[in-house]
């Protein structure tokens, strides 16, 4: 069966400081890769989305970055955390291209920036 | 471009109805519906294709109006285990993979 890994599960960091979330996909190949954030009042906003190793596409400007070092683990980065960059912090995965299949979330990443 | 989900919040006595809508300003490939728990992560409740489509389990369906670009959550006999945050996802046509979500609705069930 397919289980998606996301840590750590809360993280505290001061502004300014870099940022490494990992989330990592086990028993399925080749997944469409996602990462969210969630605001309060704002949803489930998309910020990256991969279909293949280094393959990223933003949604979102900002200055967070995302990599696909593997085919299935996906990396969300920072080099400077900015206090707008708080939040709770989604990993997903599907099949196949299109989201024509549901997508699976990781359990979250709560981030506070100090 | 975000769908638009109405109302934002709900709440209900149990064993009322409730219908969470959806809509969106371009053609839609698909329509995800997913109920978060606070604190957990989003689970997946059903996804249309089609236009006209409907589908439901238990007493949660859903219907799809693609001329329309909306679709519709129905919440029938709700249960206490009903009470989340509803998403709406859309995958517009053209950019199968890029998966927005809405504001979300909040449902509060009441005994």
């Amino acid at each position: 069966s397919q289980t998606i890994h996301q840590w750590p599960a809360t993280l505290v960091q001061p502004v300014g400081s870099p940022l490494s979330l990992e989330c990592t996909v086990e028993g399925t190949s080749n997944p469409n890769l996602y990462w969210y954030r969630q605001a309060a009042g704002r949803g489930l906003q998309l910020l990256f989305y991969s279909v293949g190793i280094g393959q990223i596409s933003s949604e979102v400007p900002q200055n967070l970055s995302a990599s696909r070092p593997q085919d299935r683990q996906f990396i969300l980065s920072s080099k400077k955390l900015l206090l707008s960059d708080s939040g709770f912090y989604l990993c997903a995965w599907s099949r196949g291209m299109g989201m024509n299949t549901e997508a699976f979330f990781g359990q979250g990443t709560r981030l506070t920036v100090v | 471009q975000q769908p638009v989900q109405s109302p934002q919040a709900v709440i209900l006595r149990e064993g009322e109805d409730a219908v969470i809508n959806c809509s969106s300003s371009k053609a839609l490939y698909s329509v995800h519906w997913y109920r978060q728990k606070h604190g957990e992560a989003p689970v997946f409740l059903m996804i249309l294709l089609k236009g006209g489509e409907q589908k439901g389990h238990d007493k949660i369906s859903a219907s799809f109006n693609e001329k329309k670009q909306q679709s519709s959550l129905y919440l029938t006999a709700s249960q206490l285990s009903y009470s989340g945050t509803y998403f709406c996802g859309t995958e517009g046509r053209g950019s199968q993979g890029n998966l927005i979500f809405g504001k979300g609705t909040k449902l509060s069930v009441k005994p």
